[in-house]
């Protein structure tokens, strides 16, 4: 079975600073995908970042970026230049492709994190 | 283009009552999965369903079903609601589901048994 672990509960950081959230992940498969979603309180998901299995180039969105070693199965996400409107709920996800397995994120138990001014 | 709306945003019943959300996809989109998130268990995946076949479940009981609509509109019910059933309920929809397809969400719907 899947399973994915983010180990720092909570976290804080300085606006404008730079901050890395952990995640790693157990999996027997070749073929999946790892994403970072972001939760704010207004309960809203939303996808920060995907990266494909395949791929060995680290993805990037602008301010945030990963940091994928599939060997370790880790999968970390780094926050360039800290904005308060980045304090929200972060979880890493995993999702396994193949068929039988459609649709089904496995997730992460968060990590809580506040930019402060 | 409009996003994942989930209705409603907020319910409260009572233990024995059944429920039923609702979730209408981003246009254009077949596949809607469905997730319950917790402060205890985080979230987890319930079912998924395209042109209106489930495709997946996870593993919760029977009491919680679901079904999809021709226009890919899909609903969620709980029958015989108990206590540990308030959660959030989130559902997301994609294109086609697999991993290269990004799940959208919905603000979710928060459901409270008492």
């Amino acid at each position: 079975a899947q399973t994915v672990t983010q180990s720092q509960p909570e976290m804080s950081v300085q606006e404008a600073e730079t901050v890395t959230l952990s995640c790693t992940y157990d999996t027997s498969e070749n073929n999946y995908y790892l994403f970072w979603y972001k939760q704010p309180p207004s309960r809203q998901m939303i996808l920060v970042i995907r990266q494909e299995a395949y791929k060995q180039q680290n993805a990037t969105e602008n301010r945030f970026s990963v940091n994928f070693q599939k060997a370790a199965k880790s999968f970390s996400l780094k926050i360039s230049d800290s904005q308060l409107g980045d304090t929200a709920m972060y979880f890493c996800a995993f999702m396994f492709h193949g068929s039988g397995n459609t649709g089904k994120l496995i997730f992460g138990q968060g990590t809580t994190l506040q930019v402060k001014p | 283009k409009a996003g994942v709306t989930q209705t409603p945003r907020y319910l409260i019943k009572t233990r024995g009552q059944q429920v039923t959300l609702s979730c209408s996809p981003i246009s254009g989109h077949r596949s809607v999965s469905w997730y319950q998130q917790t402060p205890g268990q985080g979230l987890q995946f319930l079912f998924e369903y395209f042109s209106e076949t489930q495709r997946n479940k996870g593993n919760f009981p029977g009491r919680f079903s679901g079904r999809q609509f021709s226009n890919s509109r899909s609903e969620m019910n709980v029958s015989t609601l108990e206590l540990g059933d308030s959660a959030l309920y989130l559902c997301a929809s994609s294109r086609g589901g697999g991993g290269k397809n990004i799940q959208y969400f919905g603000a979710g719907t928060r459901l409270s048994v008492l």
